[in-house]
């Protein structure tokens, strides 16, 4: 079955140290991930996305991942917290079996709080 | 250019009866897809529509219907609501349907059945 799972509820960092935020997945085929963030009582933004390529991909926000086949993750990472940066992070990856729609499987979401 | 709005923003409703939600997705854009969240999971796949056809649909009951019309905006309606369909729902739009295609989301609707 195609899955992701995000392993961490919670993650906590303090300001200017360096953040992940862990993603696996389980699917068929080559992946295509996505990154998302929602602030409280907001909709999701879209922070990158893998489809092929280079393994690490740059997004919005000074966020980048690494996607690694072999350990089959997609981890979010950022050099320097901030404050801002504190909200729900949520990883997604296409579901590509054709009856499926290939709709996008979610995570259940990882909670940063980032500490000043 | 505007990002996908959705409308209404808040709504509060009792069992039974109906509700319409609005979105309109940024402009270019031709598919949009439907989502349930649940305080505390993940978005959960209702509908998509691609030039005004259905492309794909989740594990939702048959209360739950959608249109696309010809200016892409969208419509969901859900019958008979019931208490379980309290949630945030999300408008999300893309350039087309394929896998690649980045979807990007409107605030939602916050619905709350009474």
């Amino acid at each position: 079955a195609q899955s992701v799972a995000q392993p961490e509820d919670q993650v906590n960092v303090a300001e200017g140290n360096p953040l992940t935020v862990k993603c696996t997945y389980s699917v068929s085929g080559n992946p295509y991930l996505f990154w998302y963030v929602q602030y409280p009582n907001r909709g999701l933004q879209f922070l990158l996305k893998y489809i092929t390529g280079d393994n690490l991909v740059k997004g919005s926000y000074g966020f980048e991942a690494e996607f690694n086949k072999s350990q089959t993750s997609f981890h979010l990472k950022k050099p320097s917290a901030l404050v801002s940066d504190s909200a729900l992070y949520f990883c997604a990856v296409r579901d590509m079996h054709a009856g499926n729609n290939r709709k996008l499987i979610w995570g259940l979401g990882t909670s940063l709080a980032v500490n000043p | 250019d505007a990002g996908v709005t959705q409308s209404p923003t808040h709504l509060i409703k009792t069992r039974g009866q109906h509700v319409t939600l609005r979105c309109s997705p940024i402009s270019g854009h031709k598919s949009v897809s439907w989502y349930q969240q649940v305080l505390g999971q993940g978005p959960q796949f209702i509908f998509q529509y691609y030039e005004k056809e259905e492309r794909g649909r989740g594990n939702f009951p048959d209360r739950f219907s959608a249109r696309q019309f010809p200016n892409y905006s969208s419509e969901l309606n859900v019958n008979a609501l019931l208490l379980g369909d309290s949630a945030l729902y999300l408008c999300a739009s893309s350039r087309g349907s394929r896998e690649a295609d980045t979807q990007y989301f409107g605030p939602g609707t916050r619905l709350t059945v009474l």
